[in-house]
Parts: structure tokens; C-alpha cells; sequence
């Protein structure tokens, strides 16, 4: 256990299907992210929250929309994807968005 | 750009010969962080340099950060089959981290 959660592990939905992601940390930090990782690319950033509040949305559709309701916990909800979006989606926490981020294990995504 | 270039993309060595991973950029870091991502797992932190010309060493690992803050690398020394998988650098942003490319270290026992 990393101190950050995510449910479920694998997912594999239609690209008519409605879904969230889940996301619990239990380290006390302030900051929370959403990360996307590709096959052959780099781990992309998409949505930044501090103090519950989003400071970033690194141009992510409205497909994905995501949720922060308290510090602790983190959502990414799902709608109309694409193949293209299958993916492993990680969930990552920090202490003021400095030293050693903590990600969780990763919910590995297929589209169908 | 905000993104960090890495080289090599790919290494395969034969177990215990050294292995060196480079970090770039174009723009001065405020600091760099290196992460270790195994095969079907996440990554994990393994350090952050901040001054200009740090070294830090983690038993078989090497870490620095270069004069001019551009640069860093990674070096294992007598590589092992629990070092495989792949290193990351990442530059902090104002709230996030841009990661860098990757190398995939493979060893072959």
C-alpha cells in the first residue's frame, strides 16, 4: 500500500457507458492529481486540485470530468470515451505540490 | 517546452554492468525528482535534487543535478535483475510535475 488508493484496478467499458474512477489518500496531503499514461508516451497531467479546488485542467475533453469533494478524496468520471482513452489512469497526492509525489497502483482502462 | 527529454529511450545491459540515464532541458529547473516505475506497477519517488552541482547517492544509485540546473542523470552501478523498469525525471511546476520521457532499463540476467 502506497497511502494512495484507487478503485477499481481494471475497468473495461463501452464507448456508450458511464463510469468514475476512484481515488483515497491517506497521507494528510493537500494536493491531488490526475496522471494519464499511454503506451509510448510520456505520463500526462490532467487535472491539478489543491485544497479541493481545481487549479488545472491541462486541456482534457469534457469526456472526463472530474471531483474533488475534501482532500482526501478524489473522482474521475467517464463518459462517451473513446478506444484512443484506454489507458492507465494514476492518482497521485503531494504536501503543497513539492517533494515526492505518492501515486496510487493505477486503473488500467480499455474502451471498448 | 515544459517537458524534459530523456536518453536513451531504451537500455538492455547484461546484469552487473552500469547503466546512465540523462535528463534535459531547455529552461533552468527549480529542481528535478527522479521516479522508478516497475513493469505493471506506478512510480515511485526515489529523490530530488535542488542545488546547482548536488550529488546523492542511494546505495547503487547516483544522483546529480547539474552546474547550470538543465541537466540531471541517474547512474546504477553493477546493475541488478530488481533494478528493470523505467526511470522517470520530472520538473516541478508551479502546482504540478511534468514528467520526462522514460528510459526503460531491461537487464539480462
Amino acid at each position: 500500500e502506497t497511502g494512495v488508493t484507487q478503485t477499481p484496478r481494471h475497468l473495461v467499458m463501452g464507448m456508450t457507458n458511464k463510469k468514475s474512477l476512484k481515488c483515497e489518500q491517506h497521507l494528510g496531503h493537500n494536493a491531488m492529481y490526475w496522471y494519464k499514461q499511454s503506451a509510448k508516451k510520456p505520463l500526462e497531467l490532467m487535472f491539478v486540485y489543491n485544497f479541493k479546488e481545481q487549479t488545472e485542467n491541462n486541456s482534457v475533453p469534457s469526456r472526463f470530468s472530474p471531483e474533488c469533494p475534501n482532500s482526501s478524496h478524489l473522482f474521475l468520471h467517464l463518459h462517451t470515451l473513446q478506444p484512443e482513452d484506454s489507458a492507465l489512469y494514476l492518482c497521485a497526492s503531494s504536501q503543497d505540490g513539492g517533494y515526492g509525489y505518492t501515486f496510487g497502483s493505477g486503473t488500467r482502462l480499455t474502451v471498448v | 517546452g515544459q517537458q524534459v527529454m530523456q536518453i536513451p529511450q531504451y537500455q538492455h545491459v547484461q546484469e552487473g554492468e552500469d547503466f546512465t540515464t540523462y535528463c534535459n532541458s531547455s529552461t533552468t529547473l527549480s529542481n528535478i525528482q527522479w521516479y522508478k516505475q516497475r513493469p505493471g506497477g506506478h512510480p515511485v519517488f526515489l529523490i530530488q535534487l535542488v542545488k546547482s552541482g548536488e550529488v546523492k547517492k542511494q546505495k547503487r544509485l547516483t544522483f546529480q543535478f547539474g552546474e547550470a540546473k538543465k541537466n540531471s542523470s541517474l547512474h546504477i552501478t553493477a546493475t541488478q535483475t530488481t533494478d528493470v523498469g523505467t526511470y522517470f525525471c520530472a520538473r516541478a511546476g508551479a502546482n504540478n510535475l511534468f514528467f520526462g520521457t522514460g528510459t526503460r532499463l531491461t537487464v539480462i540476467p
